[in-house]
């Protein structure tokens, strides 16, 4: 059962433009959310997260909103850069159950 | 500064032949993780430890097992390898939680024929 999803496998951009990354859960125990960033032949890296207490955290260049009513979170990345290209995946963890779900994953290609 | 270190980055076994996945972390984290991803699918978790000397199943813990030989090194056992069991492998580190920012390795590809 997949219990996170990331229903577009792929999302082009122009350079300085937004991008928005959405990811869907299922699970409502779930209740801290992270998103990582992954290049090719590389392990994915921490880029951004939040609890289910909060509803938007900003990092710089890039927002995570969380919609718990909807079970629904949003990466925006502002503006986008051609060194963002990479394949992002949305995890969900219920802090109290030991459990961390991953979403399939948005490959982002920031054109110049 | 390594960070998370997993050996070998490539391999390409028989089926039924047995083989371990190694990690090694120098960040001082407590807990360990060892992840599978298969195209087209997130990362799944196999199984984590949270402290030297402990591991937990993960979503899909058969036909492997584990150890966690001291504070920094977690490895990852196939006995009877299957082709089912080919995927990227991916160790991760965290500071203590599964849900805190993980520190991954750059994974190893592993083959069954």
């Amino acid at each position: 059962d997949q219990q996170v999803k990331q229903n577009s496998p792929s999302l082009s951009v122009q350079e300085g433009r937004i991008s928005i990354l959405n990811c869907d859960y299922t699970n409502s125990m779930f209740d801290y959310f992270l998103w990582y960033k992954k290049y090719p032949a590389e392990g994915p890296t921490f880029l951004i997260s939040i609890s289910s207490i909060k509803d938007k955290n900003e990092d710089g260049r890039f927002t995570v909103f969380l919609n718990k009513s909807a079970k629904h979170l949003s990466l925006h990345i502002v503006p986008s850069q051609p060194g963002d290209s990479a394949v992002y995946f949305c995890a969900a963890s219920a802090v109290n159950n030991n459990d961390m779900r991953f979403g399939a994953g948005t490959r982002l290609t920031v054109k110049p | 500064n390594a960070g998370v270190t997993q050996t070998p980055k490539f391999q390409v076994l028989k089926t039924g032949q047995s083989m371990t996945l190694q990690c090694a972390q120098d960040m001082n984290h407590n807990s360990m993780y060892w992840y599978r991803q298969d195209p087209g699918m997130g990362l799944r978790l196999i199984y984590y430890s949270a402290s030297e000397g402990t591991t937990d199943k993960g979503e899909v813990p058969n036909g492997y097992n584990v150890s966690r030989l001291n504070k920094r090194e977690f490895s990852l056992r196939l006995e009877s390898a299957a082709p089912s069991q080919t995927s990227v492998y991916f160790c991760a580190s965290s500071e203590h939680r599964l849900w805190q920012p993980q520190h991954f390795g750059d994974g190893t590809r592993l083959s069954i024929l």
